[in-house]
């Protein structure tokens, strides 16, 4: 089973603080993508990578950066953070190679509340 | 820009009626369609996958239906179980096969 893994569950920063989400997928998938969940907004982009070292931006990649500095691993970093970045953040990953047809999956949430 | 919208918001159904989700899209070009199920305050579980090509899928007591002409899919649900309450999303993927955009979901409960 593909398992996709975040480091925290939940995380309280403070205003104005940097902040790292990490997630980690196990079965060598080529591409991972970040998005914020909120209600009555629904799920949004905000980043994604097709390969190491590369990122494309989604719908709403203000105030966020990424890093995918190896295959299985990719970081989101509130540089700044505000308290309008509060959200639920989710990280996913999906294989472009044979029947997987791009399928993602997901990983469990970090709930980040900005105080 | 694709829209996806998910008919109803919200669904309260008594244990073991069959029910039916909709999912609708305005741009028809996509690469596939799938459907999750998110538990409160947990990530998404992916349900089944149904690429552009096909016209359905089945998993147990789960059938999902793509009519790609009429930018629409169903979500069928058999013998409803309280286990299955949880909210129901459909997203489908762009013809570039990169970038999922979601409905705002439904959000089921089934009554023992």
């Amino acid at each position: 089973d593909v398992k996709v893994t975040q480091s925290s569950r939940y995380l309280v920063k403070r205003t104005g603080e940097k902040v790292f989400l990490e997630c980690v997928q196990d079965m060598d998938h080529e591409n991972m993508f970040w998005y914020r969940q909120d209600p009555g907004l629904g799920l949004r982009l905000i980043y994604f990578s097709y390969d190491v070292k590369m990122k494309e931006k989604g719908d709403i990649p203000e105030g966020y950066s990424v890093s995918r500095e190896k295959k299985e691993r990719f970081s989101l970093i509130l540089e700044s953070a505000s308290t309008n970045q509060t959200s639920m953040y989710l990280c996913a990953s999906s294989s472009i190679a044979g029947l997987s047809y791009n399928e993602q999956f997901f990983g469990p949430g970090t709930r980040l509340t900005v105080l | 820009k694709q829209e996806v919208t998910q008919i109803p918001a919200a669904l309260s159904v008594p244990e073991g009626e069959n029910l039916v989700l909709n999912c609708s899209f305005t741009d028809s070009a996509i690469y596939n369609l799938q459907w999750f199920r998110q538990d409160p305050g947990k990530g998404l579980t992916s349900l089944l996958l149904i690429q552009s090509s096909q016209r359905e899928q089945t998993s147990g007591r789960l059938n999902a239906s793509l009519d790609k002409s009429s930018g629409r899919s169903t979500l069928y649900i058999a013998a409803s179980q309280p286990g299955d309450s949880a909210t129901y999303l459909c997203a489908v993927m762009d013809n570039a096969g990169n970038m999922l955009t979601f409905g705002g979901g439904t959000r089921l409960m089934v009554k023992p």
